[in-house]
């Protein structure tokens, strides 16, 4: 199974300030990695896949990059509606399709 | 518009079986595989299994024998039937549409929330 881990637990941001999380993969994933976000409530949303390509209506703000086993999802200025949770999730490796733990990025 | 619809959530007790149903709709079902994945409360997402547009199947090991996905193309349905239940299969189940291609999840429904307990 490939373990998904990402860093740090909690991000405390300010309002307009830039986030970077990271996400690494046990065994490589290649570029089969997805990012979601997730806030109090409601569903998970597809933010990126493939690593860097940005799911249909996502900001330009988000974006991914990273291959093999190291990955990284950066938002900058970072917005009101984007103190959330976010997951990365490899399906190179399934099953079992894999989460990493989760980001959660509040407000600083 | 893509819309899943999840249903069939409830108290049940442990050792019970409860069976959950996604209906889908604004897409075209039988071309994509579907899969459930669970949140236990204030935890992190866990993937359940998924179905190909084939109809071949995967678990995830935690609830391989226990728990059977099925699909119903021509009502743009699909299930999962959990048996043998446990407590920590307690969790909100969300039905999702996997994007065409080796791609990940790009339409979620709302959940459905299963709680087993005595």
């Amino acid at each position: 199974e490939t373990v998904m881990t990402q860093s740090p637990v909690t991000l405390s941001v300010s309002p307009g300030d830039g986030a970077t999380l990271s996400c690494r993969a046990s065994q490589s994933v290649s570029s089969n990695l997805a990012w979601y976000q997730q806030k109090p409530g409601q569903a998970p949303r597809l933010l990126v896949y493939g690593a860097s390509t940005r799911a249909t209506g996502i900001p330009a703000r988000f974006s991914g990059s990273g291959s093999g086993t190291e990955f990284t999802l950066t938002i900058s200025s970072l917005q009101s509606e984007d103190f959330a949770v976010y997951y990365c999730q490899q399906y190179n490796n399934w099953p079992p399709l894999t989460f990493g733990g989760g980001t959660k990025v509040e407000i600083k | 518009e893509v819309r899943l619809l999840e249903s069939g959530g409830g108290l049940v007790q442990p050792g019970g079986s409860l069976r959950l149903s996604c209906a889908g709709s604004g897409f075209t079902f039988s071309s994509y595989s579907m899969t459930w994945v669970r949140q236990a409360p204030g935890k992190g997402l866990e993937w359940v299994s998924i179905i190909g547009t084939d109809g071949g199947t995967f678990y995830a090991d935690s609830v391989k024998g226990r728990f059977t996905i099925s699909r119903d193309n021509s009502k743009n349905t699909v299930s999962l039937q959990m048996s043998s239940l446990r407590a920590e299969d307690t969790a909100l189940y969300y039905c999702a549409k996997k994007k065409m291609g080796n791609n990940p999840f790009d339409d979620w429904g709302l959940g459905t929330l299963v709680t087993v307990s005595s």
